[in-house]
């Protein structure tokens, strides 16, 4: 079946860093990929997606490309502030159903 | 204000004693799902409805029923609770799956913390 691994945290960064965080999948098909946050107390929120090999979902500073030849969707930024610290959920959409990551927390430093 | 509204947020509760949590969107979405969250394992997929005549199995719906008899609500029934079922959980709703997207994101509940003692 389809599964996602996205490297473990807690990321620990200072503020104006830049931050990636690796993801990786197993599929069958052509899945939508997917960047969720959550921060504390709260649901998750979608922060981009891609739905076809070479796309690029970018939204509030985070980028990520999906690379069909790596079965790849790392998720970077290039300069986070304190207020980007949450958990980060890489995910994949087969048909109806998602398959998420274990999430990364990161944390950002003043 | 668009949301999805889960109940109970909290509840406490034994082995064996059935339970309903409640989930309730007012977007007129198509599909809603159901997860839970849990440390180290990220979220799981329960079940998911793709519309009120189609509802299908996530990764890990063992012990767990759904309906759809309405398009805006999506219960979860627990029949008989048991101590590996405490966990967060959230529900979730978007237009359909293939508008999901910034513009009409899946819109998540803001959880029910179950414990089952």
């Amino acid at each position: 079946g389809n599964s996602v691994t996205q490297m473990e945290g807690p990321v620990t960064l200072s503020e104006e860093a830049f931050l990636t965080i690796n993801c990786t999948y197993t599929a069958t098909g052509y899945p939508s990929l997917f960047w969720y946050v959550q921060y504390p107390g709260e649901g998750l929120q979608l922060l981009l997606k891609a739905t076809k090999a070479d796309d690029k979902g970018s939204n509030k500073g985070f980028e990520a490309t999906y690379r069909k030849e790596t079965t790849s969707f790392h998720l970077e930024k290039g300069s986070v502030q304190v207020s980007d610290s949450a958990v980060y959920f890489c995910a994949l959409r087969g048909w109806g159903k998602f398959q998420f990551g274990a999430g990364t927390q990161v944390v950002v430093t003043p | 204000e668009a949301q999805v509204t889960q109940n109970p947020r909290y509840l406490i509760t034994v082995t064996g004693k059935k339970l309903t949590v409640t989930c309730s969107q007012n977007m007129n979405h198509e599909y809603m799902s159901w997860y839970r969250q849990d440390p180290g394992l990220g979220l799981r997929q329960i079940y998911y409805s793709m519309n009120v005549e189609v509802t299908d199995k996530g990764d890990v719906p063992e012990g767990y029923k759904v309906s759809r008899k309405e398009k805006r609500n999506f219960p979860l029934i627990l029949e008989s609770p048991s101590p590996n079922q405490t966990s967060l959980y959230f529900c979730a709703s978007s237009p359909d799956i293939y508008r999901q997207g910034i513009n009409q994101p899946q819109h998540f509940g803001d959880g029910t913390r179950l414990s089952i003692l």
